[in-house]
């Protein structure tokens, strides 16, 4: 069965610091995968997308994930966190039918 | 552009009471999705639906939750009788449907409380 699964459910940085989230999919044919931002009460905004080409995606908010098929991964990374960034991040894969991960819920320290 | 619209935002029901909430899709989108979001937890999916047509239901619990994309008006999730464990941030995503480009679009979400 197709699942995406976020190993980490909290995660605080210091602002400034670089930021790895992790995302495992499995699939059994090359997925469309994704990544989500939510901040409290609000709805979900859409950061970045791969479905083929470039393995290395550029996302809004300079954020970006690399899809490695070897590992099953396609982890979100950003170089510097910014306070704004605190919010919950949801990995995902699907296409009409779109199956998210637990998400993760990023704390940024001042 | 209007992005997603949802309302209400906010639904109190007591148990046994009916719940309606309405989606409006993005300008010239024809296909929508509802999912669940428990607290705590990640969104599920329900519902996908075009203009008159259920699509795939597989994520819609099988008895009092329903849900309707008419030609003309917004999608409709209604829970008949709802009871605590309905309590839940319900989005509603909207797609072009066109080939490749399966970027949904997510409304601001109704969050209901049963009481």
């Amino acid at each position: 069965a197709q699942s995406v699964t976020q190993p980490d459910i909290h995660i605080t940085v210091s602002e400034g610091a670089s930021l790895e989230l992790r995302c495992n999919y499995s699939y059994g044919a090359t997925p469309y995968l994704f990544w989500y931002v939510q901040s409290p009460g609000q709805g979900l905004q859409l950061l970045l997308k791969y479905f083929s080409g470039d393995t290395l995606v550029q996302g809004i908010k300079g954020f970006e994930a690399e899809f490695k098929r070897s590992q099953s991964s396609f982890n979100l990374r950003k170089p510097s966190v910014h306070w704004s960034d605190a919010a919950e991040y949801f990995c995902g894969g699907g296409y009409n039918k779109l199956i998210f991960g637990a998400g993760t819920r990023l704390a940024v320290h001042p | 552009n209007a992005g997603v619209m949802q309302n209400p935002r906010h639904l109190v029901r007591r148990r046994g009471q009916e719940a309606r909430l309405r989606c409006s899709p993005m300008k010239g989108h024809s296909h929508v999705y509802w999912y669940r979001q428990l607290p705590e937890e990640g969104l599920k999916f329900m519902v996908y639906l075009q203009k008159e047509n259920i699509i795939d239901e597989s994520g819609m619990p099988k008895e009092r939750f329903s849900a309707e994309f008419p030609k003309e008006g917004p999608s409709i999730l209604r829970i008949q009788q709802v009871v605590r464990g309905d309590s839940a941030a319900y989005f509603c995503a909207s797609s072009s449907g066109l080939a490749e480009n399966y970027e949904q679009y997510f409304g601001p979400g109704t969050r209901l409380t049963v009481t």
